[in-house]
């Protein structure tokens, strides 16, 4: 059975610092691997996908890689702002059409 | 904005009462979507819906069903509702072809306290 995970959990970065969200997941036999932000008790909206035969995406201040052999991925945010604050969640999709989500990293960007 | 919208976003329900939620995909996709959110956890996928056929489902007990229509608009109905049934539940539409794996658009959701 699939199970994503992310790493750290939650973390506070002054504003400006750039970062790195890690997410890892157990079977390599993937379709795509997406991250999505997600604001308090709200939907999710998707960042950027990777699809399996990729190795990175970048989008604006985004930019997220995927080694698939080994099970991870990682987000890079540059140059952080206090409109990022939110919870990022990392997903994979199986051959079952079935999104696998990790708990999240909840991200506080300090003014 | 994604294009996709759930109602309603908030419900309040006892114990064993049933619910029907509900959703209308982006234009032009086919494929919705249900996952449930508990509160400090990730999305868990309840079931897929592809051209008003099934077309996966997660863990969840048989009194999670579900209906897509021809306009791709979706229902998730929950019956005898339980405590632990409280959560977020949000619904996603993708267009899907074979060979492709396209982005899934999330609504807002609709949070359902059960108590």
């Amino acid at each position: 059975k699939q199970e994503v995970t992310q790493i750290p959990a939650a973390l506070s970065v002054p504003e400006g610092e750039n970062l790195v969200l890690n997410c890892s997941f157990t079977d390599s036999a993937i379709y795509n691997l997406q991250w999505f932000r997600q604001d308090p008790g709200k939907g999710l909206t998707s960042l950027l996908l990777i699809q399996s035969s990729q190795r990175e995406q970048t989008s604006g201040r985004l930019n997220a890689s995927l080694d698939k052999s080994s099970g991870r991925s990682t987000l890079y945010i540059a140059a952080s702002q206090p409109g990022d604050s939110a919870t990022y969640l990392c997903a994979v999709l199986t051959g079952a059409n079935n999104l696998f989500f990790g708990t999240g990293t909840r991200l506080t960007v300090i003014p | 904005e994604t294009g996709v919208t759930q109602s309603p976003t908030h419900l309040i329900k006892t114990r064993g009462q049933q619910v029907t939620l509900r959703c209308s995909s982006q234009s032009g996709h086919n494929t919705v979507s249900w996952y449930q959110q508990a509160l400090g956890q990730g999305p868990q996928f309840i079931f897929q819906y592809y051209r008003e056929e099934e077309n996966g489902r997660g863990n969840f007990p048989p009194r999670f069903s579900g209906l897509q229509f021809p306009n791709y608009s979706s229902e998730l109905n929950v019956n005898a509702l339980e405590l632990d049934d409280s959560a977020l539940y949000l619904c996603a539409s993708s267009l899907w072809e074979a060979g492709t794996n396209e982005k899934l658009f999330f609504g807002s959701g609709t949070q359902l306290s059960v108590l």
